[in-house]
């Protein structure tokens, strides 16, 4: 099974900072990320896949990146609502693991 | 407008077993594999497996491999997940969530299952 290593595990920054959160997989999975955020209560919300692709309705200040066995998440400008969960997940193989999330508190 | 309704919480008590369901509208629910995820008590997100509604075929997370059923009833373009042998590890939400482009595009708003005697 490919494991998902995710970094940090929390963040605090202040409202217009820019953030980045990575995600390392133990394999190659070929850009087969996918990113999402959570707030308290409410389900995962598809922001990113494809590894850079956003998702439909999704600001532009969220960007992903990365290759191989390692992607980012950055938000630029960061806004009071980006508080949240962060996650990545991938879709090379089955089990479609997902990482341990970032808590990201904005100051 | 794609929407994944999902059954009321459950509770449940050890060793019994739960069937949780997931109605999706908006869409053609046999063009979509249908996944679980479950998220324990705020802690992180797991796969289950997933479902083609089409021809049936299942992929399961090993680790669930004898906890999960998962079966989707076409007529009605409804996701079910069965779990049985219910112990207090099983207490959690779970969520079903469509498959679209290498991602879960769509969620349902989670269902609250509590293990409790």
């Amino acid at each position: 099974d490919i494991q998902m290593t995710q970094s940090p595990a929390s963040l605090s920054a202040s409202v217009g900072e820019t953030v980045t959160i990575t995600c390392r997989p133990s394999g190659n999975i070929h850009n087969y990320l996918a990113w999402y955020q959570q707030k308290q209560g409410r389900s995962p919300q598809l922001l990113v896949y494809n590894a850079k692709t956003l998702a439909d309705g999704v600001p532009s200040r969220f960007s992903g990146s990365g290759s191989g066995t390692q992607y980012s998440l950055k938000i630029n400008s960061l806004q009071p609502e980006d508080f949240g969960t962060y996650y990545c997940q991938h879709f090379w193989t089955t089990p479609r693991t997902f990482g341990g999330g970032t808590k990201l508190e904005i100051k | 407008e794609v929407q994944l309704q999902q059954s009321g919480p459950e509770l449940e008590k050890p060793g019994a077993s739960v069937k949780i369901s997931c109605k999706a509208s908006g869409y053609s629910f046999t063009g979509y594999n249908m996944n679980w995820v479950k998220q324990s008590n705020g802690k992180s997100l797991e796969w289950i497996g997933n479902i083609d509604p089409y021809y049936g075929g299942t992929s399961y997370n090993q680790k669930f491999k004898d906890k999960a059923t998962l079966t989707v009833d076409k007529s009605s373009s409804t996701a079910y997940m069965q779990l049985k042998s219910l112990t207090s590890e099983d207490s959690a939400v779970y969520y079903c969530a469509r498959t679209g482009t290498r991602a879960l595009d769509y969620w349902g708003q989670g269902t609250s299952v509590t293990v409790s005697s």
